[in-house]
């Protein structure tokens, strides 16, 4: 069964750096997305992708996120300066549009700002 | 601001039984919900879904139940198996006509099938 895959499944990084968490979605998906889970807390939505652009983002995703499509299978979420309040885990999910709101998650990938 | 609530954390059922999930929200322009499940160390699945246009829903052993009026939505799960045992969130769209991709989720409930 095709599934998203998530990489790293675990990062450590320390405050104020670069981090790239990368995914690969279910390969003939065209919406794709990025959610993250602080301990405890709900899943929150960050960005939607579509059609090569940015479809919708929330309050979270500020000047030091960004997403890129950049070879047609991998979809990748970068943190440009990592603050502590971003250790969290974050889901990677797409989705082929035909059931509305069903999204394939990938298994997340765990930052770890220190 | 939490618009959808998950007012239990945690949920145990008896194998056989009837599971029941509540979940409430307050944004009026929600017009369509989930649920998803989440087992340990895998991405939240999808469950199941209602429009706002239906009051009820039924896959299999899951049914959910849309009250409008009272902005409250309710899982059903029987009879409930040891493979329920999981994490479920709750999840609601705002103007799904126009394919408003935000998906709002619950904080989750806990639900534990007691063998």
């Amino acid at each position: 069964e095709p599934e998203v895959t998530q990489t790293p499944s675990h990062q450590v990084t320390q405050m104020g750096q670069e981090v790239i968490l990368r995914c690969v979605p279910i390969s003939n998906h065209l919406y794709f997305y990025w959610y993250r889970q602080i301990l405890g807390q709900k899943v929150e939505f960050l960005v939607s992708f579509y059609n090569n652009e940015i479809s919708e983002k929330s309050e979270i995703f500020d000047d030091q996120f960004s997403v890129e499509r950049p070879d047609g299978s991998n979809f990748t979420l970068k943190i440009r300066s990592t603050k502590l309040e971003d250790s969290a885990m974050y889901f990677c999910a797409s989705s082929d549009g035909t059931t509305w709101g069903e999204l394939f998650f990938g298994e997340g990938s765990r930052l770890t700002v220190l | 601001d939490q618009q959808v609530k998950q007012n239990s954390p945690s949920l145990s059922v008896q194998e056989g039984r009837i599971s029941i999930l509540n979940c409430d929200y307050t944004n009026s322009m929600f017009d369509y919900f989930l649920w998803y499940k989440k087992y340990p160390a895998e991405g939240p699945t999808f469950l199941i879904s209602i429009s706002s246009i239906k009051d009820k829903n039924e896959d299999g052993r899951f049914t959910v139940f849309l009250n409008k009026s009272a902005k409250h939505l309710s899982l059903h799960i029987v009879p409930s198996q040891p493979g329920d045992s999981a994490v479920y969130f709750c999840a609601a769209i705002a103007d799904s006509v126009n394919r408003d991709d935000k998906i709002i989720f619950g904080k989750g409930t806990r639900l534990h099938i007691l063998p």
